[in-house]
């Protein structure tokens, strides 16, 4: 069974401060990646995306994620963060048969002005 | 397109009522999908469904049931609530155009069980 693991749970920053969150994952088959986004009070949204190719992804937000196929890792980072920032992130593995989503458990991030 | 919409927002149950949560979507997806979110925890699949008339189990099924009698209609019923259903439920819609599709998500409906 595949499995998503996101080993910070709560990440606090200051503003203009560098972020890379980790996301871990098992999965036998093709890999698809994603990363969403939860601000407050808010439903989830994508940040970005890996299907194939260039393994650096760059999304929404001046938001970037590498994958590393021999770490089984796809991390996303942002070199300089912003209070609006402030939300919950979850990496997120597809099931190509079901086309359903594994989600990681979640990293909180709080971003202090 | 209003997206993926859902309703109630927020709901309190009594323990053994039952109740359904409404999802809509209007951008013509076949795959839709349901989530529970539990308190620091990601978010885990109840049920799925690849078009009108077929849906199937995900990872946590049990107490749930489903239909999808229309494309735009895949509603989730609760028959005995328990206060271990006690989450944020999440409906989701993807396009039909082979796996490389992203996940559309309704804002949620928060159910407390008590």
């Amino acid at each position: 069974a595949q499995s998503v693991s996101q080993h910070n749970h709560h990440v606090i920053l200051s503003e203009a401060a560098s972020l890379e969150l980790g996301c871990n994952y098992s999965y036998g088959g093709t890999v698809n990646l994603f990363w969403y986004v939860q601000y407050p009070g808010q439903h989830l949204q994508l940040l970005l995306k890996y299907f194939s190719g260039d393994p650096l992804v760059k999304g929404i937000k001046g938001f970037e994620a590498e994958f590393i196929k021999s770490k089984f890792s796809f991390n996303l980072r942002k070199p300089s963060v912003q209070w609006s920032d402030t939300a919950e992130y979850f990496c997120a593995v597809m099931d190509t048969g079901r086309r359903a989503l594994t989600f990681g458990s979640g990293t909180r991030l709080q971003v202090q002005p | 397109n209003a997206g993926v919409t859902q309703t109630p927002k927020f709901r309190i149950l009594k323990i053994g009522q039952s109740m359904t949560l409404q999802c809509t979507q209007d951008m013509n997806h076949n795959y839709m999908y349901w989530y529970r979110q539990d308190p620091g925890m990601g978010l885990k699949l109840i049920y799925y469904s690849v078009g009108a008339g077929i849906t199937d189990k995900g990872e946590v099924p049990n107490g749930y049931n489903v239909s999808r009698s229309t494309t735009e209609d895949f509603p989730l019923r609760l028959e005995l609530a328990a206060p271990s259903q006690t989450s944020v439920y999440f409906c989701a819609s993807s396009p039909p155009n082979g796996y490389q599709e992203t996940q559309y998500f309704g804002p949620g409906t928060r159910l407390l069980v008590l």
